[in-house]
């Protein structure tokens, strides 16, 4: 089955404590991007990939750090989270910017 | 301005209704529209894709694109329940960036 797998789904974290939350797609896609989701901001663009070792800013990079060592994986890197990173995250992947981009389930955290 | 902009919501709708969903995009040169179907707690799904002027018509969907106007609008014919969720317009502008709306909420009441 052709998905986007994020892990974990769910995490409560504190301030400063470093977290890594991986993606991973099966789909043999290019094109990878990470967005977090708040209310009433809708998804925005925090980084994205269009190949292995290829990453850019998206629109709220600050505080994220991103690498695409493998083409399947994906992991979004908060360094030393604070609260208002707190977000609900999705991660997507796509086989080129024309074509239709696929979601993962989500990770929703929290952070203390 | 926002890149992408659409009505707050919520939206109520009776079940069998037309309900009408707008979006107003910025970048004139835009050239690929889609909107998302959001459930609560889960992740965005694909229901349309617009890429020239007119109608294009997918069962009870329909998604009307303006590019004169930068307007793109999505119809939900006869209404149902499960069509309550939050619909999100979508931009890919030049550098094949996408630009998501903050979403219209729909509730559909039976």
């Amino acid at each position: 089955e052709a998905q986007v797998t994020q892990n974990p789904r769910y995490l409560i974290t504190v301030t400063g404590k470093k977290l890594t939350v991986t993606c991973s797609q099966n789909m043999n896609h290019e094109y990878m991007s990470w967005y977090r989701q708040d209310p009433g901001l809708g998804l925005r663009q925090i980084y994205y990939s269009m190949n292995v070792e290829v990453t850019d800013k998206g629109d709220v990079p600050e505080g994220y750090k991103v690498s695409r060592k493998e083409k399947r994986n994906f992991p979004l890197i908060l360094e030393s989270p604070s609260p208002n990173q707190t977000s609900l995250y999705f991660c997507a992947s796509r086989t080129s910017p024309m074509e239709t981009q696929y979601f993962g389930p989500g990770t929703r955290l929290l952070v203390l | 301005q926002k890149e992408v902009e659409q009505n707050s919501g919520p939206l109520s709708v009776p079940e069998g209704a037309i309900a009408s969903l707008n979006c107003t995009y910025s970048d004139r040169v835009s050239q690929s529209f889609f909107w998302y179907r959001q459930y609560s707690g889960k992740s965005p799904e694909l229901i349309m894709s617009i890429y020239s002027n007119g109608d294009k018509e997918d069962g009870r969907f329909t998604a009307q694109l303006n590019k004169a106007s930068q307007y793109v609008s999505l119809l939900i014919r006869d209404s149902q329940p499960s069509d309550s969720a939050t619909y999100l317009c979508a931009v890919r502008s030049r550098d094949y960036k996408l630009s998501f709306g903050a979403g219209t909420t729909v509730t559909v009441r039976a």
